[in-house]
Formats: structure tokens, sequence, C-alpha cells
């Protein structure tokens, strides 16, 4: 069956540092995979897009990258700040399927 | 209002209660989706919609009920829910489903929904 894991539960960084999350898969060929934030209380809120045929994408402090070889998406923080502090999500899409990971909790330390 | 927007936020309810979940897109989507987000579980697609037609049911048992009268609405009617459905529903709306590339998804608050 399809599976999606994502590195830990939790993670905790240092303020500062780059945090890296991770996005495994088995059984499954995305089209693209999707990361998103989600904070207590609300709904997940949409961060970046990466497609198959796409190795890495940046967005301001935001690195993606897609490796369709190892199954593998990772998920980079640089310059992490508390207000990052959230729980991320990865989703991957191929057709109208959609699969969400669970989330890793990040929690960025002062 | 823009975006997404769910009402009620928080429902509590009996097993033998019927209750109405309700979604607003203001966004001018033709796609609509609900969820399911339990502890410690993925979120749970449940159905899809795309121009008023729904186009996925993911194995959703029948006391979950969807309507989609209009490409801007859509409800989640429950009837004799059982406790394990007690979860956070979220809504979410795209421009449409399938391969678009840019697919992104905008999600509603959630109803935090709890069943006695």
């Amino acid at each position: 069956s399809q599976k999606i894991e994502q590195n830990s539960e939790a993670l905790n960084i240092q303020e500062g540092k780059t945090a890296t999350l991770t996005c495994n898969y088995t059984n499954y060929s995305p089209a693209y995979l999707q990361w998103y934030r989600q904070d207590p209380g609300r709904g997940p809120v949409f961060l970046l897009l990466i497609r198959e045929n796409e190795k890495e994408k940046r967005k301001e402090r935001l690195k993606v990258t897609f490796d369709t070889t190892l199954k593998q998406s990772l998920f980079h923080i640089t310059a992490s700040q508390p207000a990052d502090s959230a729980t991320y999500l990865c989703a991957l899409h191929r057709d109208d399927k959609i699969i969400f990971g669970k989330g890793t909790r990040l929690h960025i330390l002062p | 209002e823009t975006g997404v927007t769910q009402t009620p936020r928080h429902l509590v309810m009996g097993m033998t209660n019927k209750k109405s979940l309700k979604c607003e897109q203001h966004l001018g989507h033709n796609a609509m989706y609900w969820y399911k987000q339990s502890a410690k579980k993925p979120l749970e697609l449940m159905f899809v919609y795309n121009f008023k037609e729904q186009t996925e049911n993911n194995s959703v048992p029948s006391r979950f009920s969807p309507e989609c009268p209009n490409s801007s609405h859509l409800f989640l009617h429950l009837h004799t829910l059982q406790p394990e459905d007690s979860a956070l529903y979220l809504c979410a709306s795209s421009r449409s489903p399938g391969t678009s590339e840019e697919n992104e998804q905008f999600f509603g608050p959630g109803t935090r929904l709890t069943v006695l």
C-alpha cells in the first residue's frame, strides 16, 4: 500500500541553525510534491511545490529537494526563527490522488 | 470575507444527532475537498468535488454525506456518528483537481468535532 513517512514526530532546532525535515514515500509515483505549514487550531498553509522532474526549489529561507530515485523529499529552513515553529506536512499528488504525511512538529529554540 | 471559511468552529454532538458542517470559499475555485484530521494520523481525504460533481469518495462511511450545491459552498451532513469520528474536519479548495501542477490547496480553519 502507499505510504508516506515524515522523519520524526518532533524536531528541536536551535535558533539560527538550519532545520531539515524529511519526507519518504513508498509504492507511489507522485507527479509533484507539496509542503504545507500548520499551526495549532488552524488549517494547513501551502509553502512550496516541486515537480517530479525538478531537483530543487527555493523560496526565501525555504529550500525543497526531490529525489525520485530515493523516493525522498527534504525540506530545509535556513536561519531558523522561533516563528518557524509549527507542524510541517508533505503531500504527494498524482492525478486526483492526494496523500499527506503525518507531519513533523518543529520547535525552534531561542 | 476572503479565503475559505468553515462553520461552526466547534461542535459537540451525541451519537443520535444530525448536524451539518458548512464550508464556503471566496477564491473563485472550482474544486472543493473535505479532509479528516485525527491526532497522530495523517490528513485523510474524504471527498472531492470538481465543478459541483463528486469525483472522489475515499471509502467514507455513509454516516458522512457531502453536498455541493455550487462551486462556492460545500456541506458535510453528519448522522449517527461514532465517538471515533471525533476529529478536526478541514475543508479546502483549489483551482481544479487532477494534474494541474500548481494545484495549491487553500484550507479553512476546520471544525473541531466531538462525538459523545
